[in-house]
């Protein structure tokens, strides 16, 4: 069965800052993997997703994610952090024939001034 | 705005009772799925729908249940309803079942407080 892991439930960085949210998934088959974020009372918006074609992938607002078959990993970063990232994030995977998505717990992004 | 619109935004009501969600995908999607979203236990699926006849069914209690109706319109039956069941409840939708490669898209979600 598809699980997915997302190390760290909070990250904070400084405005500016390289981000780096961590997801690793297990799979016997390749997966599709998605990155969406959640604002505040407000639904999850799509970031970015990988269906095997590229493994960088990029995303809106400015990040992308790198698919890495080796070690089981799809994490997601950003360059420079920005007030507006701050959020929670979720990596999600469907695997098979299923339709739904699995998800990870989610990360808490605070961006700090 | 995804286009999947989910009524009520927000819900307040007794240990005990019985409450309907009701969600409309966006035009054009033929699966439906829900989700719950609670502190503890993160998101969690519940069941999906494809053009009207259940596809998958997740981590669903049997106080619960789900359909789609011919206009592809969805609503989850929430009875009996205990204060662990309140949470937020999140409808999505894709335009294939199984074996779909795209992303889903979400509503804004149902906010259930159970007293």
């Amino acid at each position: 069965a598809q699980s997915v892991t997302q190390l760290g439930s909070h990250v904070s960085v400084s405005e500016g800052a390289l981000v780096l949210l961590r997801c690793n998934y297990s799979s016997s088959v390749p997966p599709y993997l998605f990155w969406y974020v959640q604002y505040p009372n407000q639904g999850l918006q799509l970031l970015l997703k990988y269906t095997s074609a590229a493994t960088l992938v990029k995303g809106i607002n400015g990040f992308e994610a790198e698919f890495k078959k080796s070690e089981t990993s799809f994490h997601l970063t950003k360059p420079s952090a920005h007030m507006s990232d701050a959020a929670e994030y979720f990596c999600a995977a469907r695997g098979g024939s299923q339709g739904n998505l699995i998800f990870g717990k989610g990360t808490k992004l605070s961006v700090k001034p | 705005d995804s286009g999947v619109t989910q009524t009520p935004k927000h819900l307040i009501t007794a240990t005990g009772q019985r409450v309907t969600l009701r969600c409309s995908p966006r035009s054009g999607d033929l699966s439906v799925y829900w989700y719950q979203q609670s502190l503890d236990q993160g998101l969690q699926f519940l069941i999906q729908y494809y053009n009207g006849e259940e596809r998958a069914k997740g981590n669903i209690l049997e106080r619960f249940s789900a359909q789609q109706f011919p206009d592809l319109h969805s609503e989850l039956n929430l009875s009996s309803l205990e204060l662990g069941d309140s949470a937020l409840y999140f409808c999505a939708s894709s335009v294939a079942g199984t074996g779909n490669t795209g992303e889903l898209f979400f509503g804004e979600g149902s906010r259930l407080t159970v007293l």
